[in-house]
C-alpha cells in the first residue's frame, strides 16, 4: 500500500477546472511533486515543489499544500489533458521516495 | 538538453538477474541523485531506488534485499540489478534525473522530483 493516497479516477468538462488530491503525513512535512502520465508513454514532471512549473508546462497547471493533503489544479481543462496523474514525495522517514496510487482524469 | 536512455534484456527468466543500464547524455552525472522506477502492467508507478554520484543511495524496503543500484561516472551512465526475479518483477522500468532535496522553507522541505525521464524498457520474466 502507498504512503501517498490519490482517488483512482476524476472526471472534468471540457473548459472546467479539476483538482487532484494526494493524502498522506509525510506532506505535512515534505512538498510534493506531480507527474502526468499519457498511454505508453513515460510520465512528465509537471508541478515540484510548492507550486513550480518545469518549461514548457502551461500555467493552467498549478499545485498547493495544505496539512496532509496536496493537490493538482488544472484551469480550463484542455482535451490534451486526459491522462493519469501521480503525486511523488519523500516517505515519512525522509529517506526514501514514495508515488500515489494515480488518479486517471477523463474530459468529458 | 539532457536525456536518458534505457538498455538492457527484454526477457528474462525467473530466479535469475534482472539487469538494466541508463545512458545519460547531453548533461553530467555528477551532483545528481539518480532513480530507477517501474510499472507494473495496467498499474502505477513503484519507486525502486535511487543512487548519488557520490554513492549514497535509498531503496524501497519492499524491494532492498533484491535491489543494486549503481553509478559509472566515466561511462555516464547508471545501473540496476534486481536478483531473484519472478513474474511479479515484469513491468516497463524506467530511469529517470533526481529527486532533488531542497531546504526548510517554514512550513515543509523542498522536494523537486524527478525531472528528466527515459523512455522505458519493457522487462517480462518468464521461462
Amino acid at each position: 500500500s502507498s504512503e501517498l493516497t490519490q482517488d483512482p479516477a476524476v472526471s472534468v468538462a471540457l473548459g472546467q477546472t479539476v483538482r487532484i488530491t494526494c493524502q498522506g503525513d509525510s506532506l505535512r512535512s515534505y512538498y510534493a511533486s506531480w507527474y502526468q502520465q499519457k498511454p505508453g508513454q513515460a510520465p512528465v514532471l509537471v508541478i515540484y515543489n510548492k507550486n513550480n512549473r518545469p518549461s514548457g508546462i502551461p500555467d493552467r497547471f498549478s499545485g498547493s499544500t495544505s496539512g496532509n493533503t496536496a493537490s493538482l489544479t488544472i484551469t480550463g481543462t484542455q482535451a490534451e489533458d486526459e491522462a493519469d496523474y501521480y503525486c511523488n514525495s519523500r516517505d515519512s522517514s525522509g529517506n526514501r521516495v514514495v508515488f500515489g496510487g494515480g488518479t486517471k482524469l477523463t474530459v468529458l | 538538453q539532457v536525456q536518458l536512455q534505457e538498455s538492457g534484456p527484454g526477457l528474462v527468466k525467473p530466479s535469475e538477474t534482472l539487469s538494466l543500464t541508463c545512458t545519460v547524455s547531453g548533461g553530467s552525472i555528477r551532483s545528481y541523485y539518480w532513480s530507477w522506477i517501474r510499472q507494473s502492467p495496467g498499474k502505477g508507478l513503484e519507486w525502486i531506488g535511487y543512487m548519488h554520484y557520490s554513492g549514497t543511495a535509498n531503496y524501497n524496503p519492499s524491494l532492498k534485499s533484491r535491489v543494486t543500484i549503481s553509478i559509472d561516472t566515466s561511462k555516464t551512465q547508471f545501473s540496476l540489478k534486481v536478483s531473484s526475479v519472478t513474474a511479479a518483477d515484469t513491468a516497463v522500468y524506467y530511469c529517470a534525473r533526481g529527486p532533488g532535496f531542497g531546504d526548510y522553507d517554514g512550513f515543509r522541505k523542498y522536494y523537486y522530483g524527478m525531472d528528466v525521464w527515459g523512455q522505458g524498457t519493457t522487462v517480462t520474466v518468464s521461462s
